[in-house]
């Protein structure tokens, strides 16, 4: 069975400062792995998708995402945060239904 | 805009009174899901609809129903709600054409009293 995992609950980060986001799945093909963003008392918002074809994906917010398929991850990045980045971030992958992760939920200080 | 419409934002119910959650969209979409978020968790799949064709996930309660009269509208049920249904409902659409890319309303927070 296909599984996402978040191993960061919780990341503070530096306004300004870069970011990365960890994810791992477990999926036996290649996945269609996707980064949702979700701010306090609203729906996801899809960042960014991998499907195939060019392992480094761009979204949506000046976030990216890279595919390795020999780590089994697909981590999200920012160069550099902003306040309104605060929010809870899941990663997921699909086969017939999107398996969540998580979730990590980040913090930006000033 | 095409989207995802989910009414009421918020509502309470009372231990036990049944209450019915909506969703509509404008994307024309033929699959509609519902999830499941407790907090601090990631969103749990409950059922899906492929245009009428309904999906249920094995571990969702049989206190929970669902309904689509239409392509437009997907309909949650609890027919008892208890305590430990207070969350956050989300409903997603997605479409054809091989993407799956889902689509998601802003939820409804569903509290029991």
């Amino acid at each position: 069975a296909q599984s996402v995992t978040q191993p960061d609950i919780h990341i503070t980060v530096s306004e300004g400062a870069s970011l990365e986001l960890r994810c791992n799945y477990s999926y036996g093909a290649t996945p269609y792995l996707f980064w949702y963003v979700q701010s306090p008392g609203q729906g996801l918002q899809l960042l960014l998708k991998y499907f195939s074809g060019d392992t480094l994906v761009q979204g949506i917010k000046g976030f990216e995402a890279e595919f390795k398929r020999s780590q089994s991850s697909f981590n999200l990045r920012k160069p550099s945060v902003h306040w309104s980045d605060a929010a809870e971030y899941f990663c997921a992958v699909e086969n017939e239904k999107l398996t969540f992760g998580t979730g990590t939920r980040l913090t930006i200080i000033p | 805009d095409a989207m995802v419409i989910q009414n009421p934002r918020y509502q309470v119910t009372q231990f036990g009174k049944p209450v019915t959650l909506s969703c509509s969209q404008t994307l024309n979409h033929n699959v509609m899901y519902w999830y499941q978020q407790k907090s601090s968790q990631a969103p749990k799949l409950l059922f899906h609809y492929y245009d009428k064709d309904f999906n249920n996930e094995a571990d969702t309660p049989d206190n929970f129903q669902s309904r689509r009269p239409n392509t437009s509208f997907c309909f949650l049920d609890i027919r008892s709600p208890g305590l430990g249904d207070a969350a956050m409902y989300l409903c997603a659409t997605s479409g054809n054409g091989g993407s799956y890319e889902q689509y998601f309303g802003p939820g409804t927070r569903l509290t029991v009293t």
